[in-house]
């Protein structure tokens, strides 16, 4: 594994807080991911960043915001939790873009919203 | 943006037969096209990929192909084992725009 840790591995939270995940590399991979995976849609791509600061959205954006203030870590916040968002959430990142090379696996987190 | 489907979503083999799991993908301009295995409870981790200018990939049991006319790649794992039971996701994309298809549940019957 190439040295991704995310926290907190499980989480149980309440409709309407604020939530945030972290996850942390030691590989100083340039490019971080945040995904989500849910039954019958496979990893869909929440965030990604390119560099301390760079940030963009991916395919399934509303409700999560994410800041990048040093090379090894990448924070996903969701800003009111929701129902809907009770998933798993996969923290990826690769040396180069994502659609050009390897991209590496954090361990997940589980979120439940009530 | 890319559309990736895959299927099947579930396959079944029993030991020491051969699996396909075929993927297509919308936009041509796609060039990267990586297949990922994940474990129950475990985290996806890359086992083969092939970029557009390759037709074939092999690496031992496992082969990758891509027919980039008419728009789709397939995984072929040979001499199936209970060990390659997982869900595998293909993916398809270019620079920044990249996309997971929704999983083939696969299950080596021993």
């Amino acid at each position: 594994d190439a040295g991704i840790t995310q926290s907190p591995r499980h989480k149980v939270t309440e409709t309407g807080t604020p939530v945030t995940l972290r996850c942390h590399q030691t590989e100083n991979h340039r490019y971080m991911y945040w995904y989500r995976q849910d039954p019958g849609h496979g990893l869909r791509l929440i965030h990604y960043s390119y560099g301390v600061k760079d940030t963009d959205k991916g395919e399934v954006s509303d409700g999560y915001s994410v800041s990048r203030s040093k090379t090894e870590d990448f924070l996903l916040t969701l800003e009111s939790a929701t129902s809907s968002q009770t998933s798993v959430y996969f923290c990826a990142t690769s040396p180069g873009l994502a659609g050009a090379s390897e991209q590496f696996f954090g361990p997940g987190t589980r979120l439940t919203v009530l | 943006g890319e559309n990736v489907e895959q299927h099947p979503s579930t396959l079944s083999v029993q030991e020491g037969d051969s699996a396909v799991i075929k993927c297509t993908y919308s936009d041509s301009a796609s060039n990267y096209f990586p297949w990922y295995k994940q474990e129950l409870g475990k985290r996806p981790q890359l086992i083969i990929d092939i970029r557009s200018n390759v037709g074939e990939k092999k690496d031992q049991r496992i082969a990758v192909t891509l027919n980039k006319t008419a728009k789709h790649f397939s995984l072929h794992i040979t001499e199936t084992q209970p060990e390659d039971s997982a869900v595998y996701f293909c993916a398809a994309g270019t620079g920044n725009q990249f996309y997971f298809g929704t999983g083939t549940s696969l299950t080596v019957i021993p």
